[in-house]
C-alpha cells in the first residue's frame, strides 16, 4: 500500500511566524512532489511542486525534499491569515503512473 | 496558464435522475483529466482515471456503470452520475495534466441529491 502521511493537525501559528508542515511517504522510487492548498469549500490549488533533493523557494514557500528520509516539508515565512487553509501532500510514485497520491492534509490557522 | 473549468459548479437534484458534470482544460490541452470525489472534511478519493479517446480505468469500488466517464476531447471530460441517490451527494471536483505530471484543479461541482 502506497501511502502518504501528513499530521492532520490542526496546525495553529501567529502571524508572521514560520509554519512548517511535513509529509512523508512510503514509496521509496516516488519522484515528483506536490503541495496544494484547499480554502474550506474550494477545490486544491497547485502551489509547489520538488522533484530533486534540496530546498525550493518561490516567495514565501520553500518546499525541502530528502528522498533519503522520503520527507518533504512545506515551510511558509511571515505566514499570514489568508494562509489559513488545509495544505495536501501529493506524489507521484512513479513507475509510469500518471496518478498522484494524496495525504490527508493538515489545516493551517494563522491568527492575527 | 493551466485553468480548469467545471460546470455546473452547483446542482440539486431529485434521486432516481441522472447528472452531467463537465470538465474542460481551458488553455492547454489535457492528455489525462481524474475525477476525485471529496466528503466534507474528508481526504480526496480518486474515483477514476480518462484519458481522451479511450475507456476511463475506475478505482477499485467505484461503479463504472453508476459513474459514465466520457473524454470527448483534448478539452473536455464529462462525468454523469447516474441514478442518482442522496449517498451520492458530495463535492466532485476533475483535475487535468498535459505532459508533466502536476494535476491542475477545476473549482468543484457539489452536488445534493433530494
Amino acid at each position: 500500500q502506497k501511502e502518504v502521511e501528513q499530521n492532520s493537525g490542526p496546525l495553529s501559528v501567529p502571524e508572521g511566524a514560520i509554519a512548517s508542515l511535513n509529509c512523508t511517504y512510503s514509496d521509496r522510487v516516488s519522484q515528483s512532489f506536490f503541495w496544494y492548498r484547499q480554502y474550506s469549500g474550494k477545490s486544491p490549488e497547485l502551489i509547489m511542486s520538488i522533484y530533486s533533493n534540496g530546498d525550493k523557494e518561490d516567495g514565501r514557500f520553500t518546499a525541502q525534499l530528502n528522498k533519503a528520509s522520503q520527507y518533504v516539508s512545506l515551510l511558509i515565512r511571515d505566514s499570514q491569515p489568508s494562509d489559513s487553509a488545509t495544505y495536501l501532500c501529493a506524489v507521484n510514485m512513479g513507475g509510469g503512473s500518471e496518478k498522484l497520491v494524496f495525504g490527508k492534509g493538515t489545516k493551517l490557522t494563522v491568527n492575527p | 496558464g493551466a485553468v480548469v473549468s467545471q460546470h455546473p459548479s452547483r446542482v440539486i437534484c431529485k434521486s432516481g435522475t441522472s447528472v452531467k458534470i463537465e470538465c474542460r482544460s481551458l488553455d492547454f490541452q489535457a492528455t489525462t483529466m481524474f475525477w476525485y470525489r471529496q466528503f466534507p472534511k474528508k481526504s480526496l478519493m480518486l474515483m477514476a482515471t480518462s484519458n481522451e479517446g479511450s475507456k476511463a480505468t475506475y478505482e477499485q469500488g467505484v461503479e463504472k456503470d453508476k459513474f459514465l466517464i466520457n473524454h470527448a476531447s483534448l478539452t473536455l471530460s464529462t462525468l454523469t452520475v447516474t441514478s442518482a441517490h442522496p449517498e451520492d451527494s458530495s463535492f466532485y471536483i476533475c483535475s487535468a495534466r498535459t505532459y508533466g505530471v502536476e494535476q491542475y484543479f477545476g473549482p468543484g461541482t457539489r452536488l445534493t441529491v433530494t
